[in-house]
């Protein structure tokens, strides 16, 4: 089983529609993020956590928002979707501790589909 | 803040040659730094990592980078690709003992490898 795993991993849906992307993680970190990746402009930070009482905006927040539900689960919301939100979403998770290289590791994706 | 920016969007090679993609980034201080690689249809796998020590790095699959602090640069090289190197490759980098902010990654370079 994959450490990092994230549901759904396709998903298309209508303009307007209120989407959840899920993302669950047995590595035990404490730190969470959303990562958006467009061809040709690599991955772009959305939103992060620290723990369950800590988030934070990264580069391109708007139009997101997150819940860190519990220390292993890291939600992200589009309320009313668009298409230019049309991208591959990546959940990543990095350790936080003492001696942190700040690695992150990847879940295996969610392509959303906007029409 | 760091920025990362990596030379070539595409590369193509015959199997056997080799191979070096050029990375430089963008910050005043020391950092760590990250090459991952994303196979077609999967998710994003670190390469190699750079957070002390020697310069010269060697990761996975006869991959290695260096690190060369005056140049600001952190170039990925293999000396023989195969045509299973086939993928996308991304440089990345944080603050050093700063991870928490995640990642900034490059745009990506494509690499596709003919038989």
């Amino acid at each position: 089983d994959a450490d990092v795993t994230q549901t759904p991993r396709n998903r298309i849906t209508k303009t307007g529609k209120r989407i959840m992307l899920e993302c669950s993680q047995t590595k035990g970190h404490d730190r969470m993020y959303w990562y958006r990746q467009d061809p040709g402009l690599g991955l772009q930070l959305i939103y992060y956590s620290f723990d369950v009482k800590d988030i934070n905006k990264g580069e391109i927040s708007d139009g997101y928002s997150v819940s860190r539900q519990a220390q292993a689960k890291f939600s992200l919301s589009l309320e009313s979707a668009i298409p230019n939100q049309t991208a591959l979403y990546f959940c990543a998770t990095g350790t936080g501790r003492e001696g942190d290289t700040g690695e992150l590791f990847f879940g295996e994706g969610s392509r959303l589909t906007v029409l | 803040a760091q920025s990362v920016s990596q030379h070539n969007h595409h590369v193509i090679l015959s199997e056997a040659a080799s191979l070096e993609l050029g990375c430089n980034y963008s910050y005043g201080g020391t950092v760590n730094l990250f090459w991952y690689v994303q196979y077609p249809g999967q998710h994003l796998q670190l390469l190699l990592k750079y957070f002390s020590g020697d310069p010269l790095v060697k990761g996975i699959k006869g991959f290695e980078a260096e690190f060369i602090k005056s140049k600001f640069s952190f170039n990925l090289r293999k000396p023989s690709v195969q045509w299973s190197d086939t993928a996308e490759y991304f440089c990345a980098v944080n603050p050093s003992g700063g991870g928490a902010d995640g990642l900034t990654f490059g745009k990506g370079t494509h690499l596709i490898i003919q038989p």
